[in-house]
């Protein structure tokens, strides 16, 4: 069974940072692309960042590029997301998802049960 | 950018009722369209890829059409376990992926 778990998220001061992490289990992790996809409290899914299988290639929604950095461990089946310069309008659950193959634009045939990321001052 | 509308914003139906959801593509997404589900507190659930195919586990009477720029989510016999939000998304054209901004399905 694929199993996503998220980790990291906490209250952070506006211009602060956090780095989320996501352990995968079930699956041959190195085989398959990863996303991170938010959702503002009671709001819609937007995807902020995707991985491709090795690495070697990333992608970032335009609100969070240049703040936001994508990285993977596969020896360790871990996925991360690097936030700083973190803003009010990231605050939102972030759910990791797992697509369907090695690349990242893809549907989502997994997900993670998300973690709250709340930016406050 | 990619946008992906959906329509309604609120569907009000009864149980046992056909439902019938639209999203709508700015451009030609071919048939790289998902839905989704997601019930409040959960993580959302693959319904459809591929604009037609229903993934795995998914009950025959959620059903997927079109290709394009209009698409399709009908729920033949709304049971109460379907009251939720449903989302399209496009994989077509990225970054970024993007999402409509939902359809929440609630009971008349």
């Amino acid at each position: 069974e694929v199993q996503l778990e998220e980790s990291g998220g906490g209250v952070v001061r506006p211009g602060g940072s956090l780095r989320l992490s996501c352990a995968a289990s079930g699956f041959t992790f190195g085989d398959y692309g990863m996303s991170w996809v938010r959702q503002a409290p009671g709001k819609g899914l937007e995807w902020v960042s995707g991985i491709n299988w090795n690495g070697g290639s990333a992608g970032y929604a335009d609100s969070v590029k240049g703040r936001f950095t994508i990285s993977r461990d596969n020896a360790k089946n871990s996925l991360h997301l690097q936030m700083s310069s973190l803003r009010a309008e990231d605050t939102a659950f972030y759910y990791c998802a797992r697509p369907s193959g090695s690349s990242i634009p893809s549907y989502f045939a997994s997900w993670g049960q998300g973690t709250l990321v709340t930016v406050s001052s | 950018e990619m946008v992906m509308t959906q329509s309604p914003a609120t569907l009000s139906v009864s149980p046992g009722e056909r439902a019938t959801l639209s999203c709508r593509a700015s451009q030609s997404v071919s048939s790289n369209l998902a839905w989704y589900q997601q019930k409040p507190g959960q993580a959302p659930r693959l319904l459809i890829y591929g604009a037609s195919t229903r993934a795995t586990g998914i009950p025959a009477r959620f059903s997927g059409s079109g290709s394009g720029t209009e698409f399709t989510l009908t729920i033949s016999s709304l049971q109460s376990e379907d009251f939720a939000v449903y989302y399209c998304q496009q994989y077509y054209m990225w970054p970024p992926l993007t999402f409509g901004g939902g359809t929440k399905v609630e009971i008349k």
